[in-house]
């Protein structure tokens, strides 16, 4: 596809169900990243994959979250035992190269994200 | 206080009217982006710089590095730009950590 497809656009689960968001970047780009906005708390970055490595796990809010990346494409968010302030819209983003590399040729485009809702 | 401030939280205006939103960090950084988010929920980024200024059509983006400040200029706004405008930046030392203002609502009325 053209741009970053993240699925489902839309989730509801009970508290205490495991959730899987995924994301399918844009074909070659090495950098993906995935960032969660919650109402009234503008976005935060979760976690940094270059290729199938994750450099940078800071953002993951607690041990429930892990995510991996698999071919150096699609990436698969893990919640574990949802809680309901784990609502949230979980965007994903990828570029070419990492920011640092090379910040001038290596715009991030973002997918539609994923609503989570925790009831 | 948050590393990544930006100002005004929300800005109504008339259409034509010149826009500026601005931003100002205080931490190092390598680059900085403005994103724009529109009420469906999707993101774009407008411009990625790390000094000087960048142009697109109607929008303007200029950093000043040394003052720790960017602001992001839309001339001849039009209802069509009504959005969240967000700014977020790399810290420098090599991380891809994004930092991100919460951002300015802008209304154009038309």
């Amino acid at each position: 596809g053209a741009g970053v497809s993240q699925s489902p656009s839309n989730k509801v689960t009970e508290k205490g169900k495991d959730v899987e968001l995924r994301c399918d970047p844009i074909s070659g780009h090495t950098a993906l990243y995935w960032y969660r906005q919650s109402l009234g708390q503008g976005l935060e970055f979760l976690i940094y994959f270059q290729g199938n490595s994750a450099p940078d796990k800071s953002g993951l809010p607690s041990d429930r979250f892990s995510a991996e990346r698999t071919g150096g494409s699609v990436s698969t968010l893990t919640i574990q035992r949802t809680q309901q302030e784990d609502s949230a819209v979980y965007l994903c983003a990828s570029s070419l190269f990492p920011a640092q590399v090379s910040s001038y040729n290596s715009p991030l485009h973002f997918g539609n994200g994923t609503r989570l809702t925790v009831t | 206080k948050n590393e990544v401030e930006q100002s005004p939280q929300n800005l109504t205006a008339q259409e034509g009217e010149f826009i500026t939103i601005n931003c100002s960090y205080s931490v190092g950084i390598s680059a900085l982006h403005w994103l724009q988010q529109h009420p469906g929920g999707g993101i774009v980024s407008l411009f990625m710089l790390s000094s000087g200024k960048k142009k697109h059509g109607r929008l303007i983006a200029t950093i000043n590095i040394q003052e720790k400040h960017s602001s992001l200029h839309i001339t001849a706004s039009h209802p069509r730009d009504s959005a969240v405008y967000i700014c977020a930046v790399f810290s420098q030392g090599g991380s891809e950590k994004l930092v991100f203002g919460k951002g300015t609502k802008l209304t154009v009325n038309p």
